[in-house]
């Protein structure tokens, strides 16, 4: 079965700086997407970025980049020019990529990330 | 693209009594949808797997008759807490495939007293 682990159930950042949040994973499978989701206090479930395990580029979205560490199953989300608005949950999550299989997402406990001003 | 509804966003029923909650993708078709649960503080638990035509697929320790969940259509998947009681006072998430993606709903806050 296949785990996700995020260490640190708190952070805090100052507005404008950077911050990463990091995330490990166990799996056997060769194949699959991890997902980098935010959750505000409003609850809604935001996609941040993905992640393709058989691409060896780490994914960027603006303000947003991973360090995917497949060897080490490792993936860290880092967080630039943090903004207030970025305060929220983060949950990491797993998915295997299996030909006919769930498309269940695993996810890890979260992240609660405060971006103090 | 890519939207997900729930509704209601707030219910409060009595001990005892049945709710209902849907879930809708808005602009697009969702073979597959996913029922989760989420506790103040903690991670989205999944519930059940929700495909179009069939019936759900439920994890382990959710039980099927309190939690019916039918797909009726490529764009509705409905989730029906029987009897419910206070221990079922949550807030409930769907989500919808596409293609790699996930896409959830704004969230149900349900409160049995």
């Amino acid at each position: 079965a296949q785990t996700v682990t995020q260490s640190q159930p708190e952070m805090s950042v100052q507005e404008a700086e950077t911050v990463t949040l990091s995330c490990t994973y166990d799996t056997s499978e060769n194949n699959y997407y991890l997902f980098w989701y935010k959750q505000p206090p409003s609850r809604q479930m935001i996609l941040v970025i993905r992640q393709e395990a058989y691409k060896q580029q780490n994914a960027t979205e603006n303000r947003f980049s991973v360090n995917f560490q497949k060897a080490a199953k490792s993936f860290s989300l880092k967080i630039s020019d943090s903004q207030l608005g970025d305060t929220a949950m983060y949950f990491c999550a797993f998915r295997p990529i299996t030909q006919g299989g769930s498309e269940k997402l695993v996810f890890g406990k979260g992240t609660k990330l405060t971006v103090n001003p | 693209g890519a939207v997900v509804s729930q509704h209601p966003s707030w219910v409060i029923c009595k001990s005892g009594t049945s709710v209902k909650i849907e879930c809708r993708s808005l602009d697009f078709q969702a073979t597959t949808m996913f029922w989760y649960r989420q506790f103040p503080k903690q991670s989205l638990m999944l519930m059940a797997t929700s495909n179009e035509g069939s019936k759900a697929t439920y994890e382990q320790g959710v039980e099927k008759d309190k939690f019916l969940i039918n797909h009726a259509s490529l764009t509705l998947s409905t989730l029906t807490v029987t009897s419910a009681h206070p221990e079922d006072s949550s807030f409930y998430i769907c989500s919808a495939s596409r293609g790699v993606e996930q896409y959830f709903g704004p969230g149900t806050r349900l409160t049995v007293t």
